[in-house]
């Protein structure tokens, strides 16, 4: 089992442009999250999704949007970003209370 | 609402020396309280979680964490330091929801652990 994979690992952007952040585990969880960490400030929940077919605002999901594809796969799309949104990404998913993280995306938006 | 505090954003020990980090932690339902540690670099990995079984939880890597209800807290401890424990280590809660397969959580901002030879 892979577990939780994340695509790119590194990206550079610059203000304005989009991208879309890749996730997909092979562990048959129902539940997958998105997370950004910033120095200082611990992990932050983004955008959740409970289920295939169900998504919902995490803490902080101001100029992101998510898309739960299938059961395995759930991204997470910057349509226009900014330097604010400078952060180490993390994708994770959960059974029984347990989450498994992916090895995180390095985004750089200048 | 949750929230989780870690008092301490750096903490330095000794290789063999006793390791404390601590976490408080606020929540107005049962909590679930976790354990994660990062080395640079990578993902989070689970060191060890609470879910309202017994109130002293042994982990991996010979950390363990004690529930305290009364002190609201869930401080990791591990009696040796090795070198190898450096990391960043994160406490975080999710709300006991009663078995059902997701719960959201909220992080500490993290506690850095160097080790000095």
């Amino acid at each position: 089992n892979a577990g939780v994979t994340q695509t790119p690992k590194f990206q550079v952007l610059k203000t304005g442009q989009s991208m879309t952040l890749q996730c997909a585990q092979d562990m048959n969880h129902n539940s997958m999250y998105w997370y950004r960490q910033d120095p200082g400030m611990g992990l932050r929940l983004i955008y959740y999704s409970a289920s295939e077919g169900t998504t919902d605002k995490g803490e902080v999901p101001n100029g992101y949007n998510v898309s739960r594809l299938n059961k395995r796969e759930f991204s997470l799309r910057l349509e226009s970003a900014a330097p604010s949104q400078t952060s180490v990404y993390f994708c994770a998913s959960s059974q029984h209370n347990e989450q498994f993280f992916g090895p995180g995306t390095r985004l750089t938006v200048l | 609402a949750q929230s989780v505090t870690q008092l301490g954003s750096h903490v330095s020990v000794s290789e063999g020396a006793l390791v404390l980090l601590r976490c408080n932690y606020s929540s107005s339902v049962p909590p679930y309280l976790f354990w994660y540690v990062q080395y640079p670099n990578q993902g989070l990995q689970l060191l060890l979680k609470y879910t309202s079984a017994a109130t002293l939880v042994k982990g991996i890597n010979g950390f363990e964490a004690e529930f305290k209800k009364s002190e609201t807290s869930f401080h990791l401890t591990k009696p040796s330091a090795h070198m190898s424990d450096a990391a960043e280590y994160f406490c975080a809660v999710s709300r006991n929801a009663g078995g059902t397969s997701y719960g959201k959580l909220t992080f500490g901002q993290g506690t850095i652990l160097t080790v000095h030879p």
